[in-house]
């Protein structure tokens, strides 16, 4: 089962940031947190992940709080074709049962014109 | 290719009817995963891949249930006497190793197969 707590949905206005919270309260030191988004009849599509440090790239950013038990992502300019259900995932990555993907019901996120 | 592709990306079926679906993963990626996603519904894991073995076929719903991987390349899922409730869309994915790198990490998902059983 999912070991995070995300918002069922949320509304965004066109050109503005999305802030996309997720809670891991029992998230261990090692591991990652990782963003999927799947826009409607299409496969997810990995956007970012990261284990203690804020990362960025041409997609989102990823604010991970001091005690990584929550994160942020954030859209920095949401456009229409933002709108997708958001996935927030925690997950090894030094072998073992490291390998599965979990999918939440993760955060519909509308960006509205 | 550049991406994984499914196929075939719809299929309609009669209930009771052996289907098989199919997936090519990006060439070189070692771990190949199926999902499947009822209307409406979160991605529930079915099986993974390392290669062409499977160390985790728990998702797998029952026995009409089965897939194989050949050659480290192409899967093949294959649900024998098909129900209604198979109705869903079939994801797979790959990545470029089983887990071990954080440089690997990221899973590539195709387009899905949608599959009606009617």
């Amino acid at each position: 089962d999912a070991k995070t707590t995300q918002p069922p949905s949320m509304d965004c206005a066109e050109g503005r940031a999305a802030n996309l919270p997720c809670n891991h309260s029992t998230i261990s030191g090692n591991e990652y947190v990782y963003w999927y988004r799947q826009i409607h009849s299409q496969g997810p599509q990995y956007i970012i992940h990261g284990l203690k440090n804020n990362e960025t790239n041409e997609m989102a950013s990823l604010i991970i709080t001091e005690d990584r038990k929550s994160s942020t992502l954030i859209l920095p300019h949401a456009t229409l074709r933002d709108t997708a259900v958001y996935y927030c995932i925690v997950r090894e990555n030094s072998g073992g049962s490291n390998y599965k993907l979990t999918f939440g019901k993760g955060t519909l996120l509308t960006v509205n014109p | 290719g550049a991406g994984v592709s499914q196929s075939p990306s719809n299929k309609v079926t009669e209930k009771g009817k052996d289907v098989e679906l199919r997936c090519d993963p990006i060439s070189g990626h070692t771990a190949l995963y199926w999902y499947r996603q009822s209307l409406g519904q979160g991605l529930e894991f079915l099986i993974y891949f390392q290669g062409n073995s499977a160390p985790d076929k728990s998702g797998l719903p029952s026995d009409r249930f089965s897939a194989e991987r050949t050659g480290g390349s192409v899967s093949t899922l294959t649900i024998q006497r098909t129900q209604q409730e198979d109705s869903a869309v079939y994801l797979c994915a790959s990545r470029a190793r089983g887990g071990t790198s954080p440089m690997n990490t990221e899973a590539f998902f195709g387009q899905g197969t949608r599959l009606t059983v009617v």
